[in-house]
């Protein structure tokens, strides 16, 4: 157990419709991670946030937003969905202190989302 | 832009034997840190080991050790005595190191191990 929370474990819905997917990372972590992994497209990244602020954007689709909370969970939410959406997401964390240690991250089990 | 490649899309090993999975990477940076992780079929993603790119010495984690070649920029992982634990999809991954928080991880597409019996 990595100490990363993901919920849901599965979220099945329908093309059009809108979800929300929560990150709570261990404790003590200030960066969080959004990574998308798909068979076609291997691990992606797509957002990080570090003590409730955006660090760093990857091929993030803009039907996609993600947020950081004071208390430091995440949320990433997935709009207008679409067949190829459907895929793992992860969240991770690390400390985020600028050494190997505390920049290593570690992940949630993930979010496994299917659009029908 | 950084690219990591895993030129092995599948390898197999016998249980107790040695198994090495190659990486290599493509980078002007200097400071990075470089990472194995494996998914087993639980899907989860699970830290193995990493290494720093200014320490000349290789790191090791138990029967998991890295051959850390920084001019030749390849990064392999040697798994000693292999166990069916072991069986997972293992990924390389890279982070560049430089001023302020950024610190996303670059993936190779992975390579499938299946440990023998």
């Amino acid at each position: 157990d990595s100490g990363v929370t993901q919920t849901p474990k599965h979220l099945i819905t329908a093309t059009g419709q809108r979800v929300t997917l929560r990150c709570s990372p261990r404790s003590g972590d200030l960066s969080v991670y959004w990574y998308q992994q798909s068979l076609d497209q291997g691990l992606q990244f797509l957002i990080q946030y570090y003590n409730g602020e955006e660090r760093a954007k990857g091929n993030i689709l803009e039907r996609f937003s993600a947020q950081q909370f004071p208390d430091l969970h995440s949320e990433l939410n997935l709009s207008s969905l679409e067949l190829g959406d459907s895929a793992l997401y992860f969240c991770a964390s690390s400390v985020g202190a600028g050494t190997s240690r505390t920049d290593t991250q570690y992940f949630g089990p993930g979010t496994r989302l299917t659009v029908l | 832009a950084q690219t990591v490649t895993q030129s092995q899309p599948e390898m197999s090993v016998q249980e107790a034997e040695t198994v090495t999975l190659s990486c290599t990477y493509d980078t002007s940076e200097n400071n990075y840190y470089l990472f194995w992780y494996k998914q087993p079929p639980s899907r989860q993603m699970i830290l193995v080991i990493r290494q720093e790119a200014y320490k000349q010495q290789n790191a090791t984690e138990n029967r998991f050790s890295v051959n850390f070649q920084k001019a030749a920029k390849s990064f392999s992982l040697k798994i000693s005595d292999s166990q069916l634990g072991d069986t997972a999809m293992y990924f390389c991954a890279f982070m560049r190191v430089g001023a302020g928080n950024n610190r996303k991880l670059i993936w190779g597409l992975g390579t499938s191990l299946a440990v023998n019996p």
